[in-house]
């Protein structure tokens, strides 16, 4: 099966601070791909998306780009807060979905 | 509109005991899927299925079976559990080869 990994498990940041969570991923035929949260005790919740003609897409201070040559997905998030603490998957193409292991973020107040 | 719902929220097997989950969603949608999540190991595709009876294998389907009988409704199926089963099971729905709504989990523990 296909692949996805993300480069660190964990991730602390200060409050107000920018997070960068990073994703690889090995199929280089895939073409959609979904950042999740997922808070303790709960069920994934979407967050942004991105197909493979596109770069970057924004959402509500969060940022994905996608870099095809290097199968490389990023996810940017803009002053990050206490509820951003979470742990955070990507995903690629489907309709079977392949998740990464995830990167647990860690606000610091 | 409860979006994705599961029964049951716990449960305790015996070794080779059955037991069924019940993943139900009300947003009309036509995809649906079950996975597993272990620590470490994120998500695990089970099984999924892509309409009223209709249903395919995932990434880890041995062990667990499916039934799709109406749109709403995607049921899981242990026949003879094992304690390599032991997990956290996720529902999820979309309307098509999109974002997925994922159901709250059952926490399954196999003695």
């Amino acid at each position: 099966g296909e692949s996805v990994g993300l480069h660190l498990p964990t991730l602390s940041v200060q409050e107000g601070d920018n997070s960068i969570i990073n994703c690889a991923y090995s199929n280089s035929a895939s073409d959609y791909f979904i950042w999740y949260k997922q808070e303790s005790g709960k069920g994934p919740q979407f967050i942004i998306d991105i197909r493979s003609n596109m770069d970057k897409r924004q959402g509500q201070r969060v940022t994905v780009l996608l870099n095809k040559t290097v199968k490389h997905l990023s996810l940017q998030i803009a002053a990050t807060q206490p509820g951003d603490s979470a742990v955070y998957f990507c995903a690629e193409n489907g309709p079977q979905f392949y998740f990464g292991t995830g990167t647990s973020l860690t606000v610091i107040p | 509109n409860a979006g994705v719902t599961q029964t049951p929220k716990f449960r305790v097997l015996k070794t080779g005991q059955s037991m069924t989950l019940l993943c139900a969603q009300d947003m009309n949608h036509e995809y649906m899927y079950w996975y597993r999540q272990d620590p470490g190991m994120g998500l695990r595709l089970i099984h999924y299925s892509v309409g009223e009876g209709t249903t395919a294998k995932g990434e880890v389907p041995d062990g667990y079976n499916v039934s799709r009988l109406k749109k709403q409704n995607f049921l899981l199926g242990l026949e003879s559990a094992a304690p390599s089963q032991t997990s956290v099971y996720f529902c999820a729905s979309s309307l098509y080869y999109n974002e997925q709504f994922f159901g709250p989990g059952t926490r399954l523990t196999v003695l």
